[in-house]
């Protein structure tokens, strides 16, 4: 069965530090990964995607992602945390048919100052 | 650029009581369309999905329904709520063609009393 894996559901770091946000996956097919950021009482936007082709992909906000075939695994990074990445981030798999997607169930973030 | 809509944003309502949420599209035509549930600190449920005027297919047996009258409409509801219905509720689009990512909206939080 397809399943997202986030094995952190809280990650503290300081501002100014590294970030990397861990992503594991089940899937039969080449994925199509994707990685969304949700501020509280918002939706999701877009980070970034995967799709074929370069496995390091750039995304807004200073993101990338790496895509390892053999470890099953997509982690998002940020070279230099700011306070405004405080946030929840989901890593998704797909496509289902009809472009669905399989959602892990989220790392949260925090930023010290 | 495409925009989605997503209304009310916040709705405190008593059990028993009906429901419609509306989630819009402009700037395309012809989505996939999306309904998601959001429980506190949990990941996203897809509830409901739709790829065409009147296709609805339901993810999850629950106590909501779907439609879509309009080519970029997509109505959530309920004939009598229940408490278990509270939650943070997301709408998605994504191109109806190809493999694409989908795009949220900001959400409707649901407070049932």
């Amino acid at each position: 069965a397809q399943s997202v894996t986030q094995p952190d559901i809280h990650i503290t770091v300081s501002e100014g530090a590294s970030l990397e946000l861990r992503c594991n996956y089940s899937y039969g097919a080449t994925p199509y990964l994707f990685w969304y950021v949700q501020s509280p009482g918002q939706g999701l936007q877009l980070l970034l995607k995967y799709f074929s082709g370069d496995t390091l992909v750039q995304g807004i906000k200073g993101f990338e992602a790496e895509f390892k075939r053999s470890q099953s695994s997509f982690n998002l990074r940020k070279p230099s945390v700011h306070w405004s990445d405080a946030a929840e981030y989901f890593c998704a798999v797909g496509p289902g048919g009809y472009n669905k997607l399989i959602f892990g169930a989220g790392t949260r973030l925090a930023v010290h100052p | 650029s495409q925009t989605i809509h997503q209304w009310p944003a916040t709705l405190v309502q008593p059990v028993g009581s009906p429901l419609s949420l509306e989630c819009t599209v402009e700037g395309t035509s012809n989505p996939n369309l999306y309904w998601y549930r959001q429980a506190a600190g949990r990941g996203l449920q897809l509830l409901f999905y739709s790829v065409g005027i009147g296709q609805i297919s339901s993810e999850v047996p629950q106590n909501l329904s779907a439609s879509r009258p309009q080519d970029r409409q997509f109505i959530l509801s309920s004939k009598k709520l229940l408490l278990s219905d509270s939650g943070f509720y997301l709408c998605a689009w994504s191109a109806g063609q190809g493999q694409q990512p989908q795009h949220f909206g900001d959400g409707t939080r649901l407070s049932i009393l």
